[in-house]
Order: structure tokens, then sequence, then C-alpha cells
């Protein structure tokens, strides 16, 4: 069975950082990409970051390049989105999803059930 | 960064009635462009891909098409059930970053 699962989320101060993990089990992990994506309180799908299978190609949204670094550990079958500097625009639902490692980001399948971050002093 | 704009936002419905949501863009994005459903408290889950494919055990009273310039996207549920009660995003897999639609909620 395809299983995404995150942890990591909490309640964190103006300005703090925060790990979040992804767990993945059912496929093997290295043979895949992936995104984070979030969703602020009440608000639409946001992506914010990529990894590519490889771990070479990162990319991020502009709203937090420099702030939030992607990386991924295949002996642990784990992808992790560090996040810095955190201001309260980053209050959101975190969600890790798998895509195929392609020229174009194509779909997102599986996701995982989500880790939510409030900043707040 | 590829804009997608759904409609409607939200619309309500009766059981057994047809729905239809619609996602526009200005790009010809071709068969890159997916379906989402997003249960209240959950994360989305992959209803169609690549335009019209179905995803594995999703109903088949959902289906997906796209108008003949690839700039005009639907979702339709032929026949609505208290279970499709949520909100669907549309995204685009052409080209980097991926982008959603902004969501229609659908109430019954």
């Amino acid at each position: 069975q395809l299983q995404l699962v995150q942890s990591g989320g909490g309640v964190v101060q103006p300005g703090t950082s925060l790990r979040l993990s992804c767990t993945a089990s059912g496929f093997t992990f290295s043979a895949y990409a992936f995104h984070w994506v979030r969703q602020a309180p009440g608000e639409g799908l946001e992506w914010v970051a990529f990894i590519s299978s490889t771990g070479i190609n990162k990319y991020f949204a502009d709203s937090v390049r420099g702030r939030f670094t992607i990386s991924r550990d295949d002996s642990k079958n784990t992808l992790f989105l560090e996040m810095s500097s955190l201001t309260g625009d980053d209050t959101a639902v975190y969600y890790c999803a798998r895509v195929e490692d392609t020229p174009r980001p194509n779909w997102f399948d599986p996701w995982g059930q989500g880790s939510l971050v409030i900043v707040s002093s | 960064d590829v804009q997608l704009t759904q409609s409607p936002s939200s619309l309500s419905a009766a059981v057994g009635d047809r729905v239809t949501i619609t996602c526009r863009t200005s790009l010809n994005l071709g068969e890159y462009l997916n379906w989402y459903q997003q249960k209240p408290g959950k994360a989305p889950n992959l209803i169609v891909y690549a335009v019209s494919t179905l995803h594995s055990g999703v109903p088949s009273r959902f289906s997906g098409s796209a108008s003949g310039s690839g700039t005009e996207f639907t979702l339709t549920i032929s026949s609505l059930q208290r279970e499709d009660m949520a909100t669907y995003y549309c995204q685009q897999g052409y080209s980097s970053p991926p982008t959603f639609g902004g969501g229609t909620k659908v109430e019954i």
C-alpha cells in the first residue's frame, strides 16, 4: 500500500526553525521525486518545494526560497523540509506528495496526511 | 507561473444532479491537467490525471475532459452522491512550478 506518513509539525515562534519529515512505504522511494505543498487556513493549495529522485535538483517557491531547504534520506525512505526564519505567513498545513521523476511536474500521488505548522508568538 | 482559473468557486446541488466544474488557463496544457478531491480536514486525493484518466478506485461517475484548444478543462460528476461533498482542485503539470486552481467547493 502506497503511503506517506508525516511528522514534525507544531506551534513555533516567529523567527524560529522547524523540520518536517515524510516517511514512505509501499514503493521504491529512491525512484521518485517529491514535492511539498502547503495550505493556509481556509485557503487553496500552494506549491512550496521540489526534490528530484537523485536529490540533485531542488526548486523552491519565491515565498520560501532562501529560508526553506528540502532534502531526502533514501536509506530511511524519508523526505525532509527544513524551515527557518518562520513568519505568520508560513502558518499552514504542509503536505508531502510523490511524483514521477519526469521533465514535467505531472501529477501528485499519493499525498501525506499533512502537518500543521502554526507560527505565533 | 501558469495561472488556473476555476469556476464556480462554490456550488450547491442535490443528490443525483450532474455537476460540472471548469478550469481555464491561457496556455495550451495539452494533457497535463489533473484533478484532486479534498474533504474537510483531509489531504487532497488524485481523482483524474492526464485530463481524462480516472485514478484507480475512483467511481465512474467522475470524468474529465478538455476543449480542443487545450485551455479549458472540465470535471464532471454525472450523478452527485453525498460522499462527493468536497473541494475540488485542478492542477497543471505542464511547467514548473506546478500550480493549482483556486478550488470549487461542492455542497449538497
